[in-house]
């Protein structure tokens, strides 16, 4: 079974939907995070957080918001979807106790398309 | 503005062949690491390097860290069609945040 799972795989919306990506892993990592990929642009952090009482903005947290509801559950919200939200989304895990170049592990990714 | 900058952002070569990619920026960083993401997947790691200067060898691949530690290479001898993918850097500053590269695309033909 994997380690990170995302749901649903592929979301197809209309804009001003709200939607709601989730995020499970089963690794025992206490840092989860949300990035969202669009091509040419590579991987650009939306939120991060390092504890289930910790949330913090990435460098492009506008139109989204989090939840982290257990260690191991970390969801991302779109309130009102936007068709420049299109782009395929990924959440990752890592482990504090790695140490500063800690691995992050990804799950499958969610393609979520806005119309 | 983009921290990290990778070239080429795409490359297709005949299996054989060598090539390398860079991953180049302005800022210094504590570490960095190159992943592989190939299509309807998550990029997975395939090496970390902490010390300028460093080199490390991951069977055909080679990676190594630039001695102000604000660039890298990754270089492919014997370019296999298994090696097709997006490549991908990664720097970690002092805030235990990840910012990454645009990536490159590599396409390995038989």
């Amino acid at each position: 079974d994997a380690d990170v799972t995302q749901t649903p795989r592929n979301r197809i919306t209309k804009t001003g939907k709200r939607i709601m990506l989730e995020c499970s892993q089963t690794k025992g990592h206490d840092r989860m995070y949300w990035y969202r990929q669009d091509p040419g642009l590579g991987l650009r952090l939306i939120y991060y957080s390092f504890d289930v009482k910790d949330i913090n903005k990435g460098e492009i947290s506008d139109g989204y918001s989090v939840s982290r509801q257990a260690q191991a559950k970390f969801s991302l919200s779109l309130e009102s979807a936007i068709p420049n939200q299109t782009a395929l989304y990924f959440c990752a895990t890592s482990d504090s106790l790695a140490g500063a170049a800690d691995e992050q592990f990804f799950g499958p990714g969610t393609r979520l398309t806005v119309l | 503005t983009q921290l990290l900058e990778q070239s080429p952002q795409f490359l297709s070569i005949q299996e054989g062949e060598n090539l390398t990619v860079y991953c180049n920026s302005s800022s210094v960083f504590s570490s960095l690491q190159w992943y592989r993401q190939e299509p309807g997947e998550g990029p997975v790691l395939l090496v970390t390097v902490v010390t300028g200067g460093e080199v490390k060898k991951l069977k055909r691949l080679t990676f190594q860290f630039g001695d102000a530690r604000k660039d890298s290479s990754l270089h492919i001898t014997a370019a296999q069609p298994g090696d097709t993918g997006l490549y991908l850097c990664a720097g970690f500053r002092s805030n235990y945040k990840l910012t990454f590269g645009k990536g490159t695309l590599l396409t390995v033909n038989p």
